[in-house]
């Protein structure tokens, strides 16, 4: 069966710290792996990512992805309270479906 | 930026009843999907559209489930006769192109089943 563990489950930070969220995957034929930020309701967009060793970033945020191993990490540099929020991965197993598998979320607090 | 638009934001409905949540994707995107999320639980893949069809189900989407896209804009889900357990949130999302990369999520329809 096809899953996605996230770790933490929950995660309190002050500002200015460093956070770094794990997701661990077993999908059969693997396609690409998607972080997403849910803040009240909506999850929005972050990063995609299908090829191991290549960062992307955005702003404060970063990601890598390790195919061999089968997990990627979320890095959040100098929190701030506006980063609190639940952070989801999912996965994209290979077919034309556009399924995608969630893990459970880390729910982040950054307090002041 | 464009989004997608889910109605009503908030929905209350007896056992049994039957329910159709509304949703307007993104108006170029093609594929159109649901999902579902039991409070504390994980966002749960439903069913996903393309051209007039669905291309997945998932074991959660049985009989009493049904989508369609009435319109060149509509994209709903209905819930025939509703039970305590379909108590979730809602969402909608579409992408413009296939295999679930970067989905847009609306907002979400809480569903609450009495």
């Amino acid at each position: 069966e096809d899953k996605v563990v996230q770790s933490p489950l929950s995660l309190v930070v002050h500002e200015g710290d460093t956070v770094t969220l794990n997701c661990s995957y077993e999908v059969t034929n693997f396609r690409s792996l998607l972080w997403y930020k849910q803040e009240k309701k909506a999850p929005t967009f972050l990063f995609m990512l299908t090829s191991s060793g290549i960062e992307k970033k955005s702003g404060r945020l970063s990601s890598i992805l390790d195919k061999k191993e089968l997990f990627s990490i979320l890095n959040i540099t100098a929190t701030q309270t506006g980063d609190s929020a639940v952070y989801l991965c999912a996965v994209g197993p290979s077919g034309n479906t556009g399924k995608l598998i969630f893990g459970q979320g880390t729910t982040l607090q950054v307090k002041p | 930026e464009p989004e997608v638009t889910q109605t009503p934001s908030h929905q209350v409905t007896q056992m049994g009843q039957e329910v159709i949540l509304r949703c307007v994707p993104i108006s170029n995107h093609l594929y159109f999907y649901w999902y579902r999320q039991i409070l504390g639980q994980k966002v749960e893949f439903l069913v996903s559209f393309y051209n007039n069809e669905i291309s997945e189900k998932s074991e959660i989407f049985d009989d009493q489930f049904s989508v369609e896209r009435p319109d060149g804009s509509n994209f709903t889900l209905k819930i025939r006769s509703t039970k305590l357990e379909d108590s979730a949130m809602y969402f909608c999302a579409s992408s413009p192109i296939l295999r679930g990369e970067k989905l847009f999520f609306g907002s979400g329809t809480q569903l609450s089943v009495l």
